[in-house]
């Protein structure tokens, strides 16, 4: 089973504030990472698919970029709306496991 | 529109068993495969396992293997998810979840996801 790891696990930022949360694989999974944002109650909703390839209607504010097992997500400058917790995901293979979660919180 | 709609949320005695519902509408059934996951309360999403509505065929985590069933019924295009020998340590929501490729490989991402059902195990 391929380990994902995120970090931070929390952090606070500021509207307007850059945003980078970094995801490492136990073992090479090529660019199939993908990443999703989740708020309470909802489910994950899909931001970033294939490390860097935005998902259509999601705001250009958000980039991915990696390969390997490094991979990164940035928010350019953050939104009231883009409070919530983040999750990467890789899709190398079954099982397909999700990192632990990086919570983004008002400062 | 894409949607899955899932049946509600449900209390169940540890040792029971609980079958989800999974309805979908606009895209076609057996284009893609469904996956189940599951979300305890304050963790990460974890992959229960996939379907593939065209032919049946299943790949499950490890974890769930001998606890867990999943089914496609393509004459209502509706997914089932069905869990036995329940434990408190099954308290959780589950998702089914659709693809965003209709490649049959794990490379792929979830694109839509039902809204999501509470399952409670509690004596």
């Amino acid at each position: 089973e391929i380990q994902m790891t995120q970090s931070p696990s929390s952090l606070s930022a500021s509207v307007g504030d850059r945003v980078t949360i970094t995801c490492r694989a136990s073992q090479s999974i090529s660019r199939y990472l993908n990443w999703y944002q989740q708020k309470p109650g909802k489910a994950p909703k899909v931001l970033i698919y294939t490390a860097s390839t935005l998902q259509s209607g999601v705001p250009s504010r958000f980039s991915g970029s990696g390969s390997g097992t490094d991979f990164t997500l940035t928010i350019t400058s953050l939104q009231p709306e883009d409070f919530a917790t983040y999750y990467c995901q890789q899709s190398y293979n079954t099982p397909l496991t999700f990192g632990g979660g990086t919570k983004v919180e008002i400062k | 529109e894409v949607q899955l709609v899932q049946s509600g949320a449900a209390v169940k005695k540890p040792g029971a068993t609980m079958k989800i519902s999974c309805r979908v509408s606009g895209y076609t059934f057996t284009d893609f495969y469904m996956h189940w996951v599951y979300q305890a309360p304050g963790k990460r999403p974890e992959w229960m396992g996939q379907i593939d509505p065209e032919d049946g065929a299943t790949v499950y985590a490890e974890k769930f293997q001998g606890r867990v069933s999943m089914m496609a019924d393509t004459s209502t295009d509706t997914a089932y998810m069905e869990l036995s020998s329940l434990t408190s340590e099954d308290t959780a929501v589950y998702y089914c979840a659709t693809v965003g490729s209709t490649v049959r490989t794990p490379h792929n991402w979830f694109d839509h996801w039902g809204q999501g059902t509470l399952l409670t195990v509690s004596s």
